[in-house]
């Protein structure tokens, strides 16, 4: 699997967007983007995934660049709820098995 | 609906010792994996069952480690003459497709 470069940590304030950066210049034609996030003493949490298209839900948008070499998580209206380390992950999903290799990710601190 | 259980939620033993964790995946879920995390870094793969079946166990650390999931629901992962160097959060996932893998709180095993 591809590997993924995070910033460490970001801080964002309550109420404005948070945009997370990933890069992944080595990510295969075959591979997918997935971002989790991970909330203190929790198991992590699926957030969204994505191919080549840009990819909105409830939770967040996914923003991937044209050479697919990077992409970007923005959370919309960040609430203190959303501190977490976030991970972006490229995984080959093949049906319904694809490991995933989480590095260290971000963490991002909201505030008030 | 229920999500991924894991029991115990926490594990101390003594160095030599041999423990079981169990982990009760979402109903209906033919993929289950199991992943450890050390304080500071990211989950890391362990082992992944498609049914009854280890598809990949490329990430057990060494023979000590062994997994089981006889009915194609609930896993257990053993750990024989446990180390002081295994203790960590222990999780589990599962998984209905396309890559989004749903885990567990963990298991937080602790080696005096």
């Amino acid at each position: 699997d591809a590997k993924t470069t995070q910033p460490p940590s970001m801080d964002c304030a309550e109420g404005r967007a948070a945009n997370l950066p990933c890069n992944h210049s080595t990510i295969s034609g075959n591979e997918y983007v997935y971002w989790y996030r991970q909330i203190h003493s929790q198991g992590p949490q699926y957030i969204i995934h994505g191919l080549k298209n840009n990819e909105t839900n409830e939770m967040a948008s996914l923003i991937i660049t044209e050479d697919r070499k990077s992409s970007t998580l923005i959370l919309p209206h960040a609430t203190l709820r959303d501190t977490a380390v976030y991970y972006c992950i490229v995984s080959v999903s093949t049906g319904t098995a694809s490991k995933l290799t989480f590095g260290t990710g971000t963490r991002l601190q909201v505030t008030l | 609906g229920a999500g991924v259980s894991q029991t115990p939620s926490n594990k101390v033993t003594e160095k030599g010792k041999y423990v079981e964790l169990r982990c009760d995946p979402i109903s209906g879920h033919t993929a289950l994996y199991w992943y450890r995390q050390s304080l500071g870094q990211g989950p890391e793969f362990l082992i992944y069952f498609q049914g009854t079946g280890a598809a990949d166990d490329s990430g057990l650390p060494n023979d000590r480690f062994f997994a089981v999931r006889p009915e194609g629901s609930v896993s257990t992962l053993k750990i024989q003459r446990t180390e002081r160097g295994d203790s960590a959060v222990y999780l589990c996932a599962s998984s209905s497709g396309f890559g989004k893998q749903y885990f567990g709180p963990g298991t937080r095993l602790t080696v005096l």
